[in-house]
């Protein structure tokens, strides 16, 4: 079965860089989560869409920013990258929002130096 | 606002022996309770689920029972394998309190020795 994909895999930007991060939610699967992972730590939520809109914040730096497009894939923006955002960021789909499993990508693993 | 609470690892377990990692919770309205979990270098995986008291989620040979009355969650399993070592994840949703998605635990890391 289709999982959520994500690309890349592996990005190493500078400090004070900007990334962007990519993810393709499973078909027909209309809500994006994204979360930030930082090392030994538990997934952090950052935001999610729901049909193109967003439908949750959570603690999303004001320098990143996120969309979903009208395919439903989406994209996580992130500016003036910091040491500390050095993490794993996956991103997560669901079918419909309310206590709907979610569905895992393999994750970005950004590396800021 | 919503927390799960789980058993701090490393947990370090001989193969075939019984596994019990525990997970509370905390959360204000009628959550879903799942457990994740999380291979080395790859996402997460959903593992098992139960959305209400007393229903039982089952896979792969792991069992958690949703205990309203203790707000538990603890993950079972038998007998495990060497294929087992990975790092597992309780999680709450509880969306019907308008609350944000899906809350982890701090994870527990399971090394299984042959």
């Amino acid at each position: 079965a289709a999982g959520v994909i994500q690309s890349p895999r592996h990005l190493i930007k500078e400090k004070r860089e900007t990334a962007t991060l990519k993810c393709y939610p499973i078909p027909r699967h209309d809500t994006v989560y994204w979360y930030q992972q930082g090392p030994g730590q538990d997934p952090q939520f950052l935001i999610s869409f729901y049909e193109k809109m967003q439908s949750d914040k959570g603690s999303i730096p004001d320098r990143f920013s996120a969309q979903q497009f009208s395919d439903y894939h989406s994209e996580l923006n992130m500016s003036s990258l910091e040491l500390g955002d050095s993490a794993l960021y996956f991103c997560a789909s669901s079918l419909g929002g309310g206590n709907s499993p979610l569905h895992f990508g393999n994750g970005t693993r950004l590396t800021v130096t | 606002g919503d927390s799960v609470t789980q058993m701090e690892g490393p947990v370090t377990l001989s193969e075939e022996a019984f596994l019990t990692i525990n997970c509370t919770y905390t959360a204000t309205g009628y959550p879903s309770l799942f457990w994740y979990v999380q291979y080395p270098g790859e996402g997460l995986q959903l593992l098992l689920k139960a959305t209400k008291a007393d229903d039982k989620g089952s896979n792969k040979g792991f069992e958690a029972t949703y205990r309203k009355e203790t707000t538990s969650f603890h993950l079972e399993k038998g007998s495990v394998q060497v294929s087992d070592s990975a790092v597992y994840f309780c999680a709450l949703s509880d969306r019907t309190s308008g609350n944000t998605p899906l809350v982890f635990g701090k994870g527990t890391r399971l090394s299984v020795i042959a």
